[in-house]
C-alpha cells in the first residue's frame, strides 16, 4: 500500500486553465504539506494543515488554494495557471511534533504550455 | 530565520570511491536534522535522522554525525555503489515553535561512474 499518494503522476495544460492535485496518506499522520521543487530541485514549503486546520502559509500566489476535507487529504487547487507555475509539487506527510521527518509523495510534475 | 547550507553539486565519482557532501544549518531552536534522497523520476525517502547533538544517524552504509559545535551534519559512506547515483538534500526540523517545518537545503546530485 502506498503511504502518501498523489494524483495524477503528470499534469500538462494550458496557460489560463484551472487544475487540482489530490494527495492521500494511510500513515495515521496528523500534518500534512504540499512542497514545491523548481527545475534546479530546489525545495520550498507552500502550505502544511494540521488536523484540517492550516498552520503555514507561505508566500504563495493567492491562485494556489489548499483544500484538507479531513486529516488523511490535502488537495491543491490552481486557477489561472500561468507558465512560471511549471514544476513538480510533492506532498508529504508527519506526525507533528516527534521530529520525524516527513514520508513523502511521488511527486506530480506539472508543465503548463 | 532557519537555514540549511550543502555542497554545491555536481558531483562526480568513480565506484568504490569515498564520499562526503557537506551540509551545514542556523537554526534557532534545537532541530533535528535529516538527509533526504531523491533518485531520478521519484520523491524524496528519508535516509537516515539525527535529533539531538552527537546523535549518528546511519542507513544504507551512509552516516552523519549532529554535530552541534560546528552546526554540521555531513554525509558520508565509505565506498560509493553506481546504483547511489541521486541528488540528496539535507534538511532541518525546528520543533521550537510548534508547528514544525523542514527546510531543506539546495541539494546535491551525485553520480557515480562504473
Amino acid at each position: 500500500d502506498t503511504a502518501v499518494s498523489q494524483t495524477p503522476k503528470y499534469l500538462v495544460t494550458q496557460m489560463g486553465n484551472d487544475k487540482s492535485i489530490k494527495c492521500e496518506q494511510n500513515l495515521g499522520h496528523d500534518t500534512m504539506y504540499w512542497y514545491k521543487q523548481d527545475s534546479k530541485k530546489f525545495l520550498k514549503i507552500m502550505f502544511s494543515y494540521n488536523n484540517k486546520e492550516l498552520i503555514i502559509n507561505e508566500t504563495v500566489p493567492n491562485r494556489f488554494s489548499p483544500k484538507s476535507p479531513d486529516k488523511a487529504h490535502l488537495n491543491l487547487h490552481i486557477n489561472s495557471l500561468e507558465l512560471g507555475d511549471s514544476a513538480v509539487y510533492f506532498c508529504a506527510s508527519s506526525l507533528q511534533g516527534l521530529g520525524g521527518g516527513y514520508t513523502f509523495g511521488s511527486g506530480t510534475r506539472l508543465t503548463v504550455v | 530565520g532557519d537555514s540549511v547550507t550543502q555542497m554545491e553539486g555536481p558531483v562526480t565519482l568513480s565506484e568504490e570511491a569515498f564520499l562526503t557532501i557537506n551540509c551545514t544549518y542556523t537554526a534557532t531552536g534545537y532541530p533535528s536534522l535529516f538527509w533526504y534522497v531523491q533518485y531520478p523520476g521519484e520523491g524524496l525517502q528519508l535516509l537516515l535522522k539525527a535529533t539531538k547533538a552527537d546523535d549518528k544517524g546511519s542507513n544504507k552504509g551512509f552516516e552523519a554525525t549532529y554535530r552541534k559545535e560546528t552546526t554540521s551534519f555531513h554525509l558520508e559512506k565509505g565506498s560509493v555503489q553506481v546504483s547511489d547515483s541521486a541528488v540528496y538534500f539535507c534538511a532541518l526540523s525546528d520543533l521550537n515553535f510548534g508547528n514544525e517545518k523542514l527546510t531543506f537545503g539546495t541539494g546535491t546530485r551525485l553520480t557515480i561512474i562504473p
